[in-house]
This record gives C-alpha cells, sequence and structure tokens, in this order.
C-alpha cells in the first residue's frame, strides 16, 4: 500500500536561514512525489514534483526538494527562507503501477513551517 | 482561466439537515477529486471521478454521504441528514489526464463546513 510520512508537525525557522520539511514514501513500485502549500483560509497550492530524471527538483518561490530513491525521501528545501514561507506544507505521492489505486493521491497530514523574522 | 471553483465558501447549518456542496472543475479537466480536511484526521479523499464516472469512492465515510458529476463541469457533494462531527473544510480538486498519473491536482478554495 502506499503512504507518506511527514515525521515533523512544526517546523521552526528563523528569516534568511535554511529550510527542510522532510517526507518519506512507501510505493510498490517507482514514485511519482509532489509538494503542495496551504495558506491559511487557502486551498493547496501545488509546488513542485518529481516525476523522473534529475533527483534535484525545483519548483515555485525558491522551493526545491530532492528525491532519495535509496531512503525513500523526498524532503523540501529553501536556502532562505521568507516570513512569507509560513504556511502548512503537504507532501504528496502516487505509485507508478498502472494497478495501484488509480490516479488518487495520497497525502501525508502536513507539516507547519513557521519563519520568524 | 478561474481556477477550480466551489460554492458556497462557508457553511452553517444544524445538525440534521441536508447540505450541498458545488464544485466546477478547470475546463478540460477529466479528473475531479473530493476531499475532507480536519485537524484530527488531515487531508482524506472521499471520491474521484474520471470522466464524470465515480472510479473510487472507497473515502466515503457512510451512507449519508453521496456525490454526483452529472457533466464535465459540475460535481456535488451531498451529505442527509448532517451530523456535527462532519464538520470540515471540503476540498475539490480537477486534475488533466495525458501523462495520467504525473499530472498534478488543482485544488479549490475549500467549504468550510460547520453544523451545530
Amino acid at each position: 500500500a502506499q503512504s507518506v510520512a511527514q515525521p515533523e508537525d512544526q517546523v521552526n525557522v528563523a528569516e534568511g536561514n535554511p529550510l527542510t520539511v522532510k517526507c518519506t514514501y512507501s510505493v510498490s513500485g517507482n514514485p511519482y512525489l509532489f509538494w503542495y502549500v496551504q495558506y491559511p483560509n487557502r486551498g493547496l497550492q501545488f509546488l513542485l514534483k518529481y516525476i523522473t530524471g534529475d533527483n534535484l527538483v525545483k519548483g515555485s518561490y525558491g522551493f526545491e526538494a530532492e528525491f532519495n530513491k535509496s531512503q525513500t525521501s523526498f524532503h523540501l528545501k529553501k536556502p532562505s527562507a521568507l516570513v512569507s514561507d509560513s504556511a502548512l506544507y503537504f507532501c504528496a505521492v502516487r505509485d507508478r503501477l498502472p494497478t495501484q489505486a488509480g490516479t488518487a493521491l495520497i497525502f501525508g497530514k502536513g507539516t507547519t513551517l513557521s519563519v520568524s523574522s | 482561466d478561474a481556477g477550480v471553483i466551489q460554492s458556497p465558501r462557508h457553511e452553517v447549518t444544524e445538525m440534521g439537515q441536508e447540505v450541498t456542496l458545488r464544485c466546477k472543475p478547470i475546463s478540460g479537466h477529466d479528473y475531479l477529486f473530493w476531499y475532507r480536511q480536519t485537524m484530527m484526521r488531515g487531508l482524506e479523499l472521499l471520491i474521484y471521478f474520471n470522466n464524470n464516472v465515480p472510479i473510487d469512492d472507497s473515502g466515503m465515510p457512510e451512507d449519508r454521504f453521496s456525490a454526483k458529476m452529472p457533466n464535465a463541469s459540475f460535481s456535488t457533494l451531498k451529505i442527509q441528514p448532517s451530523e456535527p462531527r462532519d464538520s470540515a473544510v471540503y476540498f475539490c480538486a480537477s486534475s488533466l489526464s495525458g501523462t495520467v498519473l504525473a499530472n498534478e491536482q488543482f485544488f479549490g478554495p475549500g467549504t468550510r463546513l460547520t453544523v451545530l
């Protein structure tokens, strides 16, 4: 079965410092991986995805994520955090195998990122 | 494009009443998803459609919940009768097939439902 784990409920960083939001996954085959961000009282917004190729994926707002197959991880990173990055971040996975659960994404429980000035 | 449109944005109702949530997906998208978000359970997939046909409704919590997609531009999620534990934010999302599994979903702003 597919699953996603975000081990940290909250991450606190100071503005200007690098940030990492962790995500690990479990699928039967190879994964498609996604990060979404949710600002207060808003829907989820797509940030970036890993499909194939380069393990380092760059996305919106200066975020990037690194796919690590051996560690089954897809951590979200940003070199210099902004106060405006404060939000709820979701990691999601989908198995590439066509027999697996159609096209449904499996979401993690979310990690609240708090960036202080 | 206006994105995924949901209505109403907020709904307050009393226990036992029928509630209908509405969604208009992005034009041309052929997948539509309904999610529920609560503090306790996080984001849960309730049901999804492909070309207006329900594909997986295993996430629908009870028979009180039903969803329809009468055409490519409209879907409803109905709760009848509603209960206080149904209070949550309900999201609709749509996506486009093609490379199918690789495509991201686009979310609406959500409907915040409060059942008193």
